[in-house]
């Protein structure tokens, strides 16, 4: 089955402990991005990748890290989490980045409590 | 500062009725448009995609889109109850570029 997963789905962590999202597909995709939900803000996007070793910057990539050194895997780093980063945090994959034949999936989310 | 608009909502109506939901994007150059469903406490599941001016039909839903105008819209006809949901609309400026998102249109059917 086609799909991108995410882990942790819920975490409860304490400000400055370090924490990474892992977010994998298996469709092949090259291009991944993460992005992060908040009432009121909408949907905003933290970084994406276009291919291996390729990340760009999104709207909000303050305070988070990313890599990608295999095609599947995306994770999201947080290197000294905060409060204001409680969110609830999307990864997705699509083909080749949003054309328009192109279809992005998203995974399940992960529900990220900073205390 | 690239920006899509929509309308907050809640967009309120009975079910059978046409539900009309609206985005307005500044990036004249944007290239492909995007609408997405979202469930509360779920993720973004894509609708349509619009990248030609005018109207786009799939089943009970309807993109279009004007350029000119810098708007799209999505038409839902013969709304159900299980249409109630957030609906996002989604900008991609260039291929290969961020997806930018509208905060989204919280759509209700009632029966």
């Amino acid at each position: 089955e086609a799909q991108v997963t995410q882990n942790p789905r819920y975490l409860i962590t304490v400000t400055g402990k370090k924490l990474t999202v892992t977010c994998s597909q298996n469709m092949n995709h090259e291009y991944m991005s993460w992005y992060r939900q908040d009432p009121g803000l909408g949907l905003r996007q933290i970084y994406y990748s276009m291919n291996v070793e390729v990340t760009d910057k999104g709207d909000v990539p303050e305070g988070y890290k990313v890599s990608r050194k295999e095609k599947r895997n995306f994770p999201l780093i947080l290197e000294s989490p905060s409060p204001n980063q409680t969110s609830l945090y999307f990864c997705a994959s699509s083909l080749t980045g949003g054309t328009g034949t192109d279809t992005q999936y998203f995974g399940p989310g992960t529900r990220l409590t900073v205390l | 500062q690239k920006e899509v608009e929509q309308n907050s909502g809640p967009l309120s109506v009975p079910e059978g009725a046409i539900a009309s939901l609206n985005c307005t994007y500044s990036d004249r150059g944007s290239q492909s448009f995007f609408w997405y469903r979202q469930y509360s406490g779920k993720s973004p599941e894509l609708i349509m995609f619009i990248y030609s001016n005018g109207d786009k039909e799939d089943g009970r839903f309807t993109a279009q889109l004007n350029k000119a105008s810098q708007y799209v819209s999505l038409l839902i006809r013969d709304s159900q109850p299980s249409d109630s949901a957030t609906y996002l609309c989604a900008v991609n400026p260039q291929a290969g570029t961020a997806l930018i998102f509208g905060k989204g249109t919280t759509l209700s059917v009632s029966s």
